[in-house]
């Protein structure tokens, strides 16, 4: 089925570990996101991409990298995490400024 | 910065009634208007977009409106069934100000139970 898949569903780190979360879409979307959701803050904009091999900061950026070296990929790392990044993590990718969002169904990642 | 506002918070209904779910937004500069479900420990489902141009969207049993001058979307649901029970969050699109693409802000959703 179309759509974005996320990698992994759910993950624990320790405090100062690193690691990377995938996200992967067939839509040959040209836009993708990362967005974290936290409770009573709403989902918050971490990083975006416009296209292949660019990158950009949205409004939570600190603490977070990511790559997109091919179109349907969006790489987020966290180099060493803390336990700021307990969080769910969602994907979304869209084809343009006319058209809507499609979101995969995020990485729950606890870092203790 | 855009900020969007959802009431209520929670929303509690017997099945078979109608309901209204409402969302404001500071900045009417926006390219459209986003409905999604969220059920609980899940992914977003996209229910209705609503272009800037539009008044409305329908999908089933479902009606968003857009006010842009006002602010102002609505999301109805008609004949409301337990199946319904969700979080609906509404999302503005608009430009990032850090840059010049697009991006959604979202509100804190309404939490609905719709009780058999």
């Amino acid at each position: 089925n179309a759509g974005v898949t996320q990698t992994p569903k759910f993950r624990v780190l320790k405090t100062g570990q690193s690691m990377t979360l995938l996200c992967a879409q067939d839509m040959n979307h040209e836009y993708m996101y990362w967005y974290r959701q936290d409770p009573g803050m709403g989902l918050r904009l971490i990083h975006y991409s416009v296209g292949e091999g660019t990158t950009a900061k949205g409004e939570v950026p600190d603490g977070y990298n990511v790559s997109r070296l091919k179109k349907q990929n969006f790489l987020l790392g966290l180099e060493s995490a803390a336990p700021s990044q307990t969080s769910v993590y969602f994907c979304a990718s869209s084809s343009g400024t006319a058209y809507g969002y499609t979101f995969g169904s995020g990485t729950r990642l606890t870092v203790v | 910065k855009q900020e969007v506002t959802q009431i209520p918070a929670a929303l509690s209904v017997p099945e078979g009634e109608n309901l209204v779910l409402n969302c404001s937004f500071t900045d009417s500069a926006i390219y459209n208007l986003q409905w999604f479900r969220q059920d609980p420990g899940k992914g977003l489902t996209s229910l209705l977009l609503i272009q800037s141009s539009q008044r409305e969207q329908t999908s089933g049993r479902l009606n968003a409106s857009l006010d842009k001058s006002s602010g102002r979307s609505t999301l109805y649901i008609a004949a409301s069934q337990p199946g319904d029970s969700a979080t609906y969050l509404c999302a503005s699109g608009g430009l990032i100000s850090s840059g010049s693409a697009r991006q959604l802000t979202f509100g804190s959703g309404t939490q609905l139970t719709v009780l058999p």
